[in-house]
């Protein structure tokens, strides 16, 4: 298994507080991802990174913010969360880019905005 | 934008039958196919890649196959176990390796009765 650690597994948080996930990795892989699993919708892409301090928008960024200051912690920041923020969520780590590249993910984190 | 479809939903099916998988996704300018299995609660684990340029990947059991000109993929499972049981996912990444990630179907929830 892939070293990918998420923290906190799981979370109850108030409207309006901000939540911080992080995602931890052992594997020193270049690229790190954010996405969040909802019924109906599958897996979404919010924010993804390819180097320290290098990240980009995916799908669903609005209301997510992302920071990568070190090679293995990628963080996601819910500014202000919302109810609709409620998902679970998970980190992935790929190598490099490539056809015969895999992507690896974490166990995920549930979080609960109430 | 690319979207990718996974038929059935659900499937009930007894232990020992041999099962497919559909999945088919609307740009065929792809990178390469995933199939990833969820079980209840955890994370996605990758199961078998297969690059633009393949036909079709083994893994014991397992055989993915992929037809990129139609945009269709079948995972098949050979003489199913109750261990199987579990949550099936599809993933397309696009032509230009681009760090954005996986495009994932909805996925297929697989149960095997003993």
């Amino acid at each position: 298994d892939a070293g990918i650690t998420q923290s906190p597994r799981h979370k109850v948080t108030e409207t309006g507080t901000p939540v911080t996930l992080r995602c931890h990795q052992t594997e020193n892989h270049r690229y790190m991802y954010w996405y969040r699993q909802d019924p109906g919708h599958g897996l979404r892409l919010i924010h993804y990174s390819y180097g320290v301090k290098d990240t980009d928008k995916g799908e669903v960024s609005d209301g997510y913010s992302v920071s990568r200051s070190k090679t293995e912690d990628f963080l996601l920041t819910l500014e202000s969360a919302t109810s609709s923020q409620t998902s679970v969520y998970f980190c992935a780590i790929s190598e490099q880019l490539g056809p015969g590249n895999t992507i690896y993910f974490g166990e995920g984190s549930w979080l609960t905005v109430v | 934008k690319q979207e990718v479809t996974q038929i059935p939903a659900a499937l009930s099916v007894p232990e020992g039958e041999n099962l497919v998988l559909n999945c088919s996704f609307t740009d065929s300018a792809i990178y390469n196919l995933q199939w990833f299995r969820q079980d209840p609660g955890k994370g996605l684990t990758s199961l078998l890649l297969i690059q633009s340029s393949q036909r079709e990947q083994t893994s014991g059991r397992l055989n993915a196959s992929l037809d990129k000109s139609s945009g269709r993929s079948t995972l098949y499972i050979a003489a199913s176990q109750p261990g199987d049981s579990a949550t099936y996912l599809c993933a397309v990444s696009e032509w230009g390796g681009g760090a954005d990630g996986l495009t994932f179907g909805k996925g297929t929830h697989l149960i095997i009765q003993p």
